[in-house]
């Protein structure tokens, strides 16, 4: 069984650009959320996306959305980078198991802002 | 506002001793996540705990709940090298969907 997959695995952009990170979850997960780790902040959740719907939002400006294709496949965007935007991104591909979330964690996308 | 606490933060033990990590969580929940991350890497799931009084078991891994106390442990047993890594707890709600609330990590190092 394939696992979560995440494109780019590592960017390198400067302030004031925009970039887009893709999650393929495991076949069959519909659910799919993205996380951003810190050293300062820690794990962080962004959103969560359910059959192409934003089910769930965390505190995070504008410039950060996201959606989901009808394949389960999520993008990230965020605008206007700022320096504070580089971090590690996770996505999570989840399924529910009767009781609790199963949650597979990709690799991560490595984003650095100068 | 859900938080998660873990404590230490930073572990440093040597092989073969015995210690405990614990998290404590503000809301109730029944679903309460370990997991561990690798330098670099992303994050593999330990166990989930999903009942008052649940206890798990995997190696030299053992993590218990007290929904009551709103507090999970995660108690190592005779720690060997490869134990090292971080460590987080991690709760979701029923109203959230399969959003997690993490703490803020345990970094662990077991020192020969």
């Amino acid at each position: 069984k394939a696992g979560v997959t995440q494109t780019p695995r590592y960017l390198i952009k400067t302030r004031g650009q925009q970039v887009t990170l893709s999650c393929s979850p495991i076949s069959g997960h519909r659910s799919v959320s993205w996380y951003q780790q810190t050293p300062g902040q820690g794990l962080q959740f962004l959103f969560e996306y359910f059959s192409e719907t934003q089910r769930n939002k965390g505190n995070f400006p504008g410039r950060f959305s996201g959606r989901q294709f009808s394949n389960s496949r999520s993008e990230m965007n965020v605008s206007t980078l700022e320096l504070g935007d580089s971090a590690l991104y996770l996505c999570a591909s989840s399924l529910w198991s009767g009781g609790w979330y199963e949650q597979f964690f990709g690799p991560g996308t490595r984003l650095t802002v100068l | 506002e859900l938080k998660v606490e873990q404590n230490p933060l930073f572990l440093s033990m040597q092989e073969g001793k015995n210690y405990t990590i614990y998290c404590n969580y503000s809301t109730t929940s029944d679903r309460l996540y370990w997991y561990r991350q690798d330098p670099g890497k992303s994050l593999e799931s330990l166990f989930v705990l999903l009942s008052n009084g649940a206890v798990k078991q995997e190696g030299r891994l053992m993590a218990s709940l007290d929904t009551k106390a709103r507090l999970s442990t995660l108690h190592i047993t005779a720690a060997v090298h490869d134990l090292s890594a971080t460590y987080f707890c991690a709760v979701d709600l029923e109203t959230s969907g399969s959003r997690l609330t993490f703490g803020e990590g345990t970094q662990l190092t077991v020192n020969p």
